[in-house]
């Protein structure tokens, strides 16, 4: 089955950049995207179609996208932004995949 | 205000099954695509599957771990979506959310609901 690949956890102090990747075999072809959780809460769309920004994120929050690898980019990351980050894309036949999630924390 | 409510949560046994329900508002259901979303305690986030609008075709789509025990179903008339789940096992525990998108990208979940317990044990 697909697999999408991030690392389990990115440390960063406030003010410094934070960035978070996701590999996968399919996204050359497929848009990635990507989601908030902070605990105990929904998840939040921060990314879609690799590089958008919903209306309402931060203009910090920005995505790109590489050959196997997309990477969500936290310029001056605050304490607020300490979440899970999960990278979703979906698969050859068009289903759904989550990464396995990334904590960060910004302290 | 854009809205979904999860309910139907609950308890069950392993084998046994429940039907989760997510009622949406403040949108034109019957023009979205909705998927369910789950969360095991601890763990990250998993796609369950998805249907398409009518329109659309309809048409359904399951991740492998669910696929010929969960079914998804819509009720346009009563803005509901729907999880049956039959043949429960433990490792379904979870937070099931309902989810869609507002954008005129089908992955780009933008609405999420505060999501229902299951619990499979014993």
């Amino acid at each position: 089955s697909y697999e999408l690949t991030q690392p389990p956890s990115v440390s960063v102090s406030p003010g410094q950049t934070a960035r978070i990747t996701c590999s996968g075999d399919a996204l050359p072809k497929k848009y990635a995207y990507w989601y908030q959780q902070k605990s105990g809460q929904a998840p939040v769309l921060v990314i879609y179609e690799d590089s958008k920004r919903p209306s309402g994120i931060p203009e910090r929050f920005s995505g790109s996208s590489s050959g196997t690898m997309a990477t969500l980019t936290i310029s001056g990351a605050q304490v607020e932004d300490e979440a899970d980050y999960y990278c979703y894309s979906t698969d050859s036949s068009g289903n759904g995949v989550f990464g396995g999630g990334t904590k960060l924390t910004v302290l | 205000e854009v809205q979904l409510v999860e309910s139907g949560g609950g308890l069950v046994k392993p084998g046994g099954s429940l039907r989760l329900s997510c009622a949406a508002s403040g949108f034109t259901f019957s023009n979205a695509w909705m998927s369910w979303v789950r969360q095991a305690p601890g763990k990250g986030l998993e796609w369950v599957g998805r249907i398409k609008s009518k329109t659309d075709g309809g048409t359904t789509d399951y991740a492998a771990p669910v696929k010929g025990r969960f079914t998804i179903s819509r009720d346009d008339s009563k803005n509901t979506l729907y999880l049956q789940m039959n043949s429960l096992k433990t490792e379904d525990t979870a937070v099931y959310y309902c989810t869609t998108f507002t954008s005129s990208s089908p992955d780009a979940f933008d609405i999420w609901g505060q999501g229902t317990m299951v619990t499979v044990s014993s």
